[in-house]
């Protein structure tokens, strides 16, 4: 159980466009979604927290104008990267805590952004 | 500061073999602390959470320890394998009032070899 998907697993952009990547809880519903971005030998760095149905929380220097996340529903939680740059290129890994007061925190698999 | 810190950076160990990740953290207030297992291009996946109380957890393999007086907290593993070639990270959990807040360390950079 708890499982987190994250599609798509990898995608290639050009500079200047948009991505969407998206995050599912398979099995369980999640009113907090996470998005964390991780550089190459770095931790991972929370980039927003969102609630479903409600604006997402940005931490500080994050751009929430750049990053663009919907969470519709209990089950996924979206992350569009708007005119995208090569610095933007990056692992995106999506979390889900399940609804009912529990602060655990399932990862998904991450996306590999690369953005030529 | 709430830091988290781990060391070795990374190891190279043989199969079959144990061995010891440290993390000490300065994080205050303390929640919990967790270990999580990263392998290259995953999430990374919970291998165990200690609470301020408890002192030693294990999962198979993988036995966690806290200090919580020291703040240190250590993961060993026994009768390493191939598969456990990866990062290992551990994450102190901070909570103030309605703040809750994983920090993050760097990770130890597991390799196993035949």
């Amino acid at each position: 159980g708890a499982v987190v998907s994250q599609h798509p697993s990898w995608v290639i952009c050009k500079s200047g466009t948009s991505v969407k990547i998206e995050c599912r809880s398979l099995d369980f519903q999640a009113t907090t979604m996470f998005w964390y971005r991780q550089f190459p030998k770095q931790s991972l760095m929370l980039m927003a927290t969102s609630n479903e149905g409600s604006k997402a929380t940005y931490e500080q220097g994050v751009e929430k104008d750049k990053f663009l996340i919907n969470h519709a529903s209990l089950t996924l939680s979206t992350l569009t990267v708007t005119s995208a740059h090569p610095e933007d290129s990056s692992f995106y890994i999506c979390s889900a805590s399940p609804s009912g007061g529990s602060y655990e925190q399932y990862f998904g698999p991450g996306t590999r952004l690369t953005v030529t | 500061k709430n830091q988290v810190e781990q060391s070795p950076q990374s190891l190279i160990i043989l199969e079959g073999k144990n061995c010891t990740l440290q993390c000490n953290y300065t994080v205050s207030p303390f929640s919990n602390l967790r270990w999580y297992k990263q392998d290259t291009g995953r999430g990374p996946v919970s291998l165990t959470i200690m609470t301020f109380s408890e002192n030693t957890k294990s999962n198979g393999r993988y036995t966690a320890t806290l200090d919580a007086d020291t703040k240190q907290s250590s993961l060993h593993i026994t009768a390493s394998q191939l598969s456990d070639s990866a990062s290992y990270i551990c994450v102190v959990i901070r909570w103030a009032g309605n703040n809750r807040k994983l920090i993050w360390g760097l990770g130890t950079s597991l390799a196993v070899n035949p």
